[in-house]
């Protein structure tokens, strides 16, 4: 199984809403991520997990919550959203952090009303 | 402060011939390069790296070139088919991956 499977594929949110992005692998990788990718954009990063533990946060604003429950688990828990939060959401995961090759999932497509 | 840049927003070549996707970075702290393939509607796809140690690293049609003095890498692949058609992003790494802008490649029947 060489997958990261992202859910749900398409989500519309209001801005009040509460949601969660869920991102599961079974390859027994250590580290997981999370992306944020704009049209005609790179992907950015947002979170790195390793070992459950978080171990990057780059300066997202926290109506983005993650969270690692195991090792083969990654949610992304939304809150309060704005309008330009809509973007691609990609989960990612690596054998471990510093493992340069990254395995993504088909992303989460995420709009903000 | 883009570390790493891919200046052609899009390349068209036709098939079968050569197609060559360039990369730039600043960074020198970076010591391993990677090469990822991105389809609509898909996640990327990690297509071929190398580490700053080798200058080049080839797998079938793939090939990546590294000049370190240049900070400039490609990807070469040859003979280009028309499943390749897709964007190509660069990515670099020191602390965490950096990815370019990416190229839009379409290889035209």
């Amino acid at each position: 199984d060489t997958e990261v499977t992202q859910t749900p594929k398409h989500l519309v949110m209001g801005m009040t809403n509460k949601k969660s992005l869920k991102c599961e692998q079974h390859m027994g990788h250590r580290a997981m991520y999370w992306y944020k990718q704009k049209a005609k954009k790179p992907p950015e990063l947002m979170f790195v997990y390793s070992y459950e533990k978080l171990s990057i946060n780059e300066s997202v604003p926290s109506r983005f919550s993650p969270e690692c429950p195991n090792s083969s688990l990654l949610n992304l828990h939304l809150h309060a959203l704005q309008p330009e939060d809509s973007a691609l959401y990609l989960c990612a995961s690596s054998l471990g952090r510093g493992y340069e090759k990254l395995f993504f999932g088909s992303g989460t497509q995420l709009s903000v009303l | 402060d883009q570390q790493v840049k891919q200046n052609s927003p899009s390349l068209s070549v036709q098939e079968g011939r050569i197609s060559i996707l360039n990369c730039d970075y600043t960074n020198s702290m970076f010591d391993y390069f990677l090469w990822y393939k991105k389809y609509p509607a898909e996640g990327p796809t990690f297509l071929i790296s190398i580490s700053s140690i080798k200058d080049k690293n080839e797998d079938g049609r793939f090939t990546v070139f590294l000049n370190k003095s240049a900070k400039h890498l490609s990807l070469h692949i040859v003979p280009s088919q028309p499943g390749d058609s897709a964007v190509y992003f660069c990515a670099a790494l020191a602390q965490k991956l950096v990815f370019g802008q990416g190229t839009r490649l379409t290889i035209n029947p």
